[in-house]
């Protein structure tokens, strides 16, 4: 595995309440990603981050916040979690300084908003 | 809209033989394309990438082929094991790495 750690890895949460997901890397890299796997739809960028305090959006960011205060931790918040967040959420990570690189993807975290 | 998209959900090869995975992309802007496997309850996990300036990348027995005048990509694994079953997604990426995927196709090979 390449240093991600997504925290936590399941959780059951009511729809209208915050939700808060956690990744963590120990790889230094400049970019992170959040996606979300659903059937029929493969993996959709929700939120993206470029360094420290840079952040922009992905296709499927209605809904979503995020946040990266430091290079290894960001952030992605559900302010009121609705039933059709209920997914499986993968942080990624690539790039040092260079372009073309891969991405390496943590665990996962499967959510579902009842 | 998709940009990257995998028209075929799942394919079945028997053990030993070519598994060919499909890959059709619409956006010119993609200069990086990357081959991802995933198995239940993981996370992706890479497999092989090619650059647009290349049509053909070779890793041991899976090979990419680029062909860019078709916006079109294919992984072929030569041959299939058992431990090829997985889920495969293809991606692409553009100036500012961002990677866009496709929905996945189910491979499954047969002993």
């Amino acid at each position: 595995d390449a240093g991600i750690t997504q925290s936590p890895r399941h959780k059951v949460t009511e729809t209208g309440t915050p939700v808060t997901l956690r990744c963590h890397q120990t790889e230094n890299h400049r970019y992170m990603y959040w996606y979300r796997q659903d059937p029929g739809h493969g993996l959709r960028l929700i939120h993206y981050s470029y360094g420290v305090k840079d952040t922009d959006k992905g296709e499927v960011s209605d809904g979503y916040s995020v946040s990266r205060s430091k290079t290894e931790d960001f952030l992605l918040t559900l302010e009121s979690a609705t039933s059709s967040q209920t997914s499986v959420y993968f942080c990624a990570i690539s790039g040092t300084n260079r372009r073309n690189t891969e991405a390496f993807f943590g665990q996962g975290t499967r959510l579902t908003v009842v | 809209d998709q940009q990257v998209k995998q028209n075929s959900p799942s394919l079945s090869v028997q053990e030993g033989r070519i598994s060919i995975l499909n890959c059709d992309y619409t956006n010119s802007m993609f200069d990086y394309f990357l081959w991802y496997k995933k198995y239940p309850a993981e996370g992706p996990t890479f497999l092989i990438s090619i650059s647009s300036i290349k049509d053909k990348n070779e890793d041991g027995r899976f090979t990419v082929f680029l062909n860019k005048s078709a916006k079109h990509l294919s992984l072929h694994i030569v041959p299939s094991q058992p431990g090829d079953s997985a889920v495969y997604f293809c991606a692409a990426s553009a100036l500012g790495n961002q990677f866009y995927f496709g929905t996945g196709t189910s491979l499954t090979v047969i002993p």
